[in-house]
């Protein structure tokens, strides 16, 4: 089945520090991939959807500027949070949707990157 | 635009009981409706998805969803809970042209 796989799985970082986080579809060709956010036993917050050589589009209320977002090839997207600071903390999880598989607008996910700044 | 929503943040069974999660949907279209299972610092897992075949969908670990548009529901259920169902659980909804989205999650607590 489609996998997709995250880079790290957790990271831990300083306050002013930028911190990258991979998505990978592993079997796959992705036409678009999303970041979510997920607070502590909350639901998943799309935060941008991400189409491979576009801009990506920021969900309302998210800053573009704070979460750099590429998605430069049909098996990769990255979420890079600038500056980060402990509000930023949280779990960040992806998922790419296959171009067969978009009349249904099924999305594979991956297993999450918690993100700790101290 | 489309939404879930998931009666009851939080749903506690004993081992052996029916497990029950509600999801009633919203949409102005067909929906395309998925249930996703989450353990603690993971992903999400497709456990089944309805995409307008036959409206009664079975899925993994003996979880089986029935889409019910009458009442705009697809409620999950699996006939007899086991210790390792302990999770969240996610009901979303996706249609031509809009992406997936998800409600509030029910968090399942299994009983010995």
């Amino acid at each position: 089945g489609a996998v997709v796989s995250q880079h790290p799985s957790w990271v831990i970082c300083k306050s002013g520090t930028s911190v990258k986080i991979e998505c990978r579809s592993l079997d796959f060709q992705a036409t678009t991939m999303f970041w979510y956010r997920q607070f502590p036993k909350q639901s998943l917050m799309l935060m941008a959807t991400s189409n491979e050589g576009s801009k990506a589009t920021y969900e309302q209320g998210v800053e573009k500027d704070k979460f750099l977002i590429n998605h430069a090839s049909l098996t990769l997207s990255t979420l890079t949070v600038t500056s980060a600071h402990p509000e930023d903390s949280s779990f960040y999880i992806c998922s790419a949707r296959e171009a067969l598989q978009s009349s249904y607008n099924e999305q594979f996910f991956g297993p999450g990157t918690r993100l700790t700044v101290l | 635009a489309q939404s879930v929503t998931q009666l009851g943040s939080h749903v506690s069974v004993s081992e052996g009981a029916l497990v029950l999660l509600r999801c009633n949907y919203s949409s102005s279209v067909p929906p395309y409706l998925f249930w996703y299972v989450q353990y603690p610092n993971q992903g999400l897992q497709l456990l089944l998805k309805y995409t307008s075949a036959a409206t009664l969908v079975k899925g993994i670990n003996g979880f089986e969803a029935e889409f019910k548009k009458s009442e705009t529901s697809f409620h999950l259920t699996k006939p007899s809970a086991h210790m390792s169902d302990a999770a969240e659980y996610f009901c979303a909804v996706s249609d031509l042209g809009n992406d997936m989205r998800f409600g509030a999650g029910t968090r399942l607590t299994v009983k010995p």
